[in-house]
């Protein structure tokens, strides 16, 4: 089995500021058709998951722009440009190349 | 606009079992791979099952393999999770999500709560 280890665990930051996350998978998330099955998701208070960012850097329909990810192989981040208060919330990594794994996730709060 | 809603959580003794249904509209559900995950109070997310599109091939993780079966009804847009042998650790919201080409977690309903208690 894949095992997804985010970093940090949790992450305070101020408003404005830039945030980041890092995912690393215990083997190369590489799959035999050439692509990355590694996707971002956020969860808010209250609420259910919701897709961010797949296949390492694609941002889904309607996620804000301030939201990029990067990475290859093991190692992958997605960065915050400019924290908002409504980005408050959990943030999973999720690898689909060998079944599904998701990372422990990482709390971002306001300082 | 996509819509997920599953139901049929609830409190069930220990050894008990209980069907999850996942209500989809707003697209062509017969194109899409659906899967189940579950979150227990103040944890991660897990991944417990997935179905393909004619619900043909399904798989399940191993924390659930032989009590949880996975299927699919496309005629009537919807997705079940027939969960038997319950235990307590299998507390947990459980939400169905779409599965875009088996590896887009794109869509995802808001939950249903099961509790597994004496």
């Amino acid at each position: 089995d894949i095992v997804m280890t985010q970093t940090p665990l949790s992450s305070p930051v101020t408003l404005g500021q830039p945030a980041s996350i890092s995912c690393r998978s215990s083997q190369s998330l590489v799959h035999s058709d050439g692509n990355t099955y590694l996707s971002w998701l956020q969860q808010r208070p209250g609420q259910p998951p919701r897709l961010l960012i797949y296949k390492i850097s694609n941002r889904f329909s309607g996620v804000p722009d301030r939201f990029s990810g990067s990475g290859a192989g093991t190692d992958f981040t997605l960065k915050i440009s400019r924290v908002e208060a409504e980005d408050v919330g959990v943030y999973y990594c999720m690898q689909a190349t060998q079944l599904w794994t998701f990372g422990q996730g990482t709390k971002v709060e306001i300082k | 606009e996509v819509q997920l809603l599953e139901s049929g959580g609830g409190l069930v003794q220990p050894g008990g079992s209980l069907r999850l249904s996942c209500a989809a509209s707003g697209f062509t559900f017969s194109t899409y791979a659906m899967s189940w995950v579950r979150q227990a109070p103040g944890k991660g997310l897990e991944w417990v099952s997935a179905i393909s599109t004619s619900g043909d091939a399904t798989y399940d993780a191993d924390s659930v393999r032989g009590r949880f079966t996975i299927s699919r009804d496309n005629s009537k847009n919807t997705l079940y999770l027939q969960m038997n042998s319950l235990r307590a650790e299998d507390t947990a919201v459980y939400y169905c999500a779409t599965l875009l080409g088996w590896v887009v977690p794109d869509y995802w309903g808001q939950g249903t709560l099961v509790t597994v208690s004496s």
